[in-house]
């Protein structure tokens, strides 16, 4: 039971630096979403899709990009990183709306990121 | 757009006691839902209970259970006969029915004291 699954787990980036953070989901969810997570704060919605090929903005999407080539993978990448983007990040997926739809999020382990 | 207010960013319970966190929200759809996540320190998101808002029976969850006030848009969680495993960060998050976002609140941080 993979579920959602994040990689990588932790990361350190020197101001300035770029990466890709990946998110992954079996569960052939329409929906996915990446969230931010800061101290004291609760999640944030940077960026999520609606299905594949689709993306769109959330609450803090400033810094940063996204893509959905494949249903099961949404990729939020860091262009040009800031000591700003120091934060857990986490990838979210739930099924598109159905009689049965609970509406439950369903959550990966979470990524914290550094930038130094 | 939606907000998700938690007035209260600690709380503390003897363990076996009864404790409520309170939540409200600030919508203007008609057709959506609300949840209570935990969150342990292994920072996992785990889903506690969830609430139609259609439905106007209050959901229960074993020791779990919540006060729907719709007209006064809140929702707070009520956890029955705590246990140590309970202490965490709760949040209350709201997820629209139609665009499927969810907005967050800030969180509580629960303490259970033995």
């Amino acid at each position: 039971n993979a579920g959602v699954t994040q990689t990588p787990k932790f990361r350190v980036l020197k101001t300035g630096q770029s990466m890709t953070l990946l998110c992954a989901q079996d569960m052939n969810h329409e929906y996915m979403y990446w969230y931010r997570q800061d101290p004291g704060m609760g999640l944030r919605l940077i960026h999520y899709s609606v299905g594949e090929g689709t993306t769109a903005k959330g609450e803090v999407p400033d810094g940063y990009n996204v893509s959905r080539l494949k249903k099961q993978n949404f990729l939020l990448g860091l262009e040009s990183a800031a000591p700003s983007q120091t934060s857990v990040y986490f990838c979210a997926s739930s099924p598109i709306r159905l009689v049965n739809d609970t509406g439950e999020l369903f959550f990966g382990e979470g990524s914290r990121l550094t930038v130094l | 757009a939606q907000t998700v207010t938690q007035s209260q960013p600690e709380m503390s319970v003897q363990e076996a006691e009864t404790v409520t966190l309170s939540c409200t929200y600030d919508t203007s759809e008609s057709d959506y839902y609300l949840f209570w996540y935990k969150q342990p320190p292994s920072r996992q998101m785990i889903l506690v209970i969830r609430q139609e808002a259609y439905k106007q029976q209050n959901a229960t969850e074993n020791r779990f259970s919540v006060n729907f006030q719709k007209a006064a848009k809140s929702f707070s969680l009520k956890i029955s006969d705590s246990q140590l495993g309970d202490a965490a960060m709760y949040f209350c998050a709201y997820r629209s029915g139609e665009a499927g976002k969810s907005t967050f609140g800030d969180g509580t941080t629960l303490t259970v004291k033995p």
